[in-house]
């Protein structure tokens, strides 16, 4: 497997813009975080998911972030309209559900830096 | 709810050990620790589960004490390999979610 694949690697975009983050878990992976990362507030989780259920999103900062998850092999997040303030490298994790606990490793994604000007 | 690392930064030489904890405020179902390096994304290290089962796949050893709602990670005769920002992540119950602690940055100098 290719292991957790994320796009773009890399995104300028001018404040105000929508921007789309894309991710592909590993498959057969049943759970799919996403992360936010930035020095001051360090690894933040925004949402995840369970059989492409969101089942928190209790860390989304604003409603203009959304995520969805329309099958097993797909994820996006959008943010909608951009802002300087959100620049940072967003992950993607996946990570199974085995044994009755989720005691198996998350395997995240390379990331998305993201940059807002 | 994010579980709190100390020390956030630690310089060692090579051959030195040190010592990474991870605490928190509620109850722990299980201890995640990962390994970041400038970057690239966390990698896993380890897993403690609640009731002592432990399952990693490197030289690096951690405890985890359900009483004290506290994990360590130990890290004996520090190669510069070892360098890199070391993450706690907790689960409070079976659920999914996993929350991570701010992070502690380890430099292994020669």
């Amino acid at each position: 497997d290719a292991g957790v694949i994320q796009s773009p690697r890399h995104e300028v975009t001018e404040m105000g813009q929508e921007v789309t983050l894309r991710c592909k878990p590993i498959s057969g992976h049943d759970y799919l975080f996403w992360y936010r990362q930035t020095m001051m507030r360090g690894l933040e989780l925004l949402i995840y998911f369970n059989n492409n259920v969101p089942i928190d999103d209790s860390g989304m900062p604003e409603d203009r972030f959304s995520a969805k998850m329309p099958n097993a092999s797909f994820s996006t997040l959008k943010i909608q309209p951009s802002e300087p303030r959100d620049s940072a490298v967003y992950f993607c994790a996946s990570s199974l559900y085995s044994r009755g606990a989720l005691n198996t490793e998350a395997f995240f994604g390379q990331g998305t830096r993201l940059t807002v000007v | 709810q994010q579980p709190v690392q100390s020390p956030q930064a630690v310089i060692l030489r090579e051959g030195e050990d040190a010592v990474i904890n991870c605490s928190s405020s509620k109850a722990l179902y299980s201890v995640h620790w990962y390994r970041q390096k400038h970057g690239e994304a966390p990698v896993f290290l380890m897993i403690l589960l609640k009731g002592g089962e432990q399952k990693g796949h490197e030289k690096i050893s951690a405890s985890f004490n359900e009483k004290k709602q506290q994990s360590s990670l130990y890290l004996t005769a520090s190669q510069l390999s070892y360098s890199g920002t070391y993450f706690c992540g907790t689960f409070y119950n079976q659920g999914g979610k996993l929350i991570f602690g701010q992070g502690t940055e380890l430099s292994v100098k020669p």
